[in-house]
């Protein structure tokens, strides 16, 4: 069953603590993106990578990090920087894009809940 | 910069009746087009998307939208609402390797 899995689907968090969202997906995607949605504002995009051990900034990186070590995973780490982190997180993925490097449709996982308390 | 917005957060509608959701784009180029819906606390599942051709594009449970070059828009469709539409929905466009999202529309069906 092809898809794309977010763990946990509720994370609670102390402020001042670092916490890591995990997304996997098995649809041998190459580029995979970390989004941000917060009620009213649609979905603004953290990070994304396109390749293994590469990847790139969004619009609203700053207070988060993210590693590609290998295809199918994709895990953004929510740092102590981050001033306002409780959100709810979604990872999508995709084929590269079409010719011309126009995007492709994106999948999305389930979604992670993040909570600072 | 590309932008996409939807001009109306909620709607409401009666079940059975028809539906239209605005979308209107920014965008230099041609654009490619898509239509999302989120069920509460999910992700988010395509409709339907536009990338060339028939200006008019069928989706998934009976949704459609129409491409108008001349309005910047991609307006979702569908003739006769159900329940079970209740749903956020996204426009998004196609920006280089990204998609740019609008802030979305929330549908409230009454019986």
């Amino acid at each position: 069953d092809g898809g794309i899995t977010q763990s946990p689907k509720y994370l609670f968090r102390k402020e001042g603590q670092n916490v890591t969202l995990s997304c996997e997906q098995n649809l041998n995607h190459d580029a995979m993106y970390w989004y941000r949605q917060d009620p009213g504002q649609g979905l603004r995009l953290i990070y994304y990578s396109q390749i293994v051990n590469d990847f790139q900034k969004g619009d609203i990186a700053e207070g988060y990090s993210v590693s590609r070590e290998k295809k199918e995973s994709f895990p953004l780490t929510v740092t102590s920087a981050q001033k306002n982190p409780t959100a709810f997180y979604l990872c999508a993925s995709s084929i590269l894009g079409l010719a011309g490097g126009r995007p492709d449709t994106q999948y999305f996982g389930p979604g992670t809940r993040l909570t600072v308390l | 910069a590309q932008s996409v917005t939807q001009p109306d957060i909620h709607i409401t509608v009666s079940e059975g009746a028809s539906l239209e959701l605005r979308c209107n784009y920014s965008y230099g180029a041609t654009p490619y087009l898509f239509w999302y819906v989120q069920s509460p606390g999910q992700g988010l599942q395509l409709l339907l998307k536009y990338f060339s051709g028939d200006t008019l594009v069928q989706g998934i449970k009976g949704f459609e939208a129409e491409f108008k070059r001349s309005q910047s828009s991609f307006n979702l469709r569908k003739p006769s609402v159900h329940w079970s539409d209740a749903a956020e929905y996204f426009c998004a466009v196609g920006a280089g390797n990204k998609l740019v999202f609008g802030a979305g529309t929330i549908l409230r069906v009454k019986s």
